[in-house]
């Protein structure tokens, strides 16, 4: 069974420009979760999907950050305009539902100069 | 919120035994373990259910008290293999909350 896909695995780009990830679930699972993860920090939910609906994007900071999952499939994250605080390693995880376990993909990791 | 766990950081030698903490100030429905190597993504260990429960991963073992609201998870006569970041997270709602992660660095 193929596991979580990501792209793209690295990226560097200047601060107030604009980024996109990816993110290709395992097949079936309706639920679909976007952390943020620092570095020496646990991840933090970012968004979470069921099908392509929205369950909670609490701490998703809205003025700059955007996420789809169009089709309730593949997802995408955008952040535009990147702040040097965005670097991290963007984790892409679904499930089979809320209460499932879940599943990670390998990661975006994101630098901002 | 997210969960309190404890020790930050752990070094052992191959053989011997840890416990890992995690303490939440909220009622839970269930705690999450996951295990990070570095530069990799986080891997699921198990989830333990209120009402006590314990369940096993190799030599990993994990217990839940949601009375306390306190999951611990205890890594039994370490191998080398056991080395990472151990992730708690902790189910109120739909939504899970990760701990700060303990490191676990086992030697030989």
């Amino acid at each position: 069974e193929a596991g979580v896909a990501q792209s793209p695995r690295y990226k560097i780009i200047e601060k107030r420009q604009s980024v996109a990830f990816w993110c290709n679930p395992i097949s079936g699972h309706a639920t679909l979760y976007w952390y943020q993860q620092i570095l020496g920090q646990g991840p933090k939910l970012l968004i979470q999907f069921q099908n392509n609906g929205v369950v909670d994007d609490s701490q998703l900071p809205k003025d700059r950050f955007s996420a789809e999952r169009l089709k309730g499939v593949d997802s995408t994250l955008k952040i535009q305009p990147a702040k040097l605080e965005d670097s991290a390693v963007y984790l892409c995880a679904s499930s089979l539902g809320y209460e499932e376990t879940q599943y990670f993909g390998p990661g975006t990791r994101l630098l901002v100069l | 919120q997210q969960p309190v766990q404890s020790p930050q950081a752990v070094i052992l030698r191959e053989g011997e035994d840890a416990v890992i903490n995690c303490s939440s100030s909220k009622a839970l429905y269930s705690v999450h373990w996951y295990r990070q190597k570095h530069g990799e993504a986080p891997v699921f260990l198990m989830i333990l259910l209120k009402g006590g429960e314990q369940k096993g991963h190799e030599k990993i073992s994990a217990s839940f008290n949601e009375k306390k609201q306190q999951s611990s998870l205890y890594l039994t006569a370490s191998q080398l293999s056991y080395s990472g970041t151990y992730f708690c997270g902790e189910r109120a709602g739909n939504k899970l909350t990760f701990g700060g992660g303990t490191r676990v660095l086992v030697k030989p």
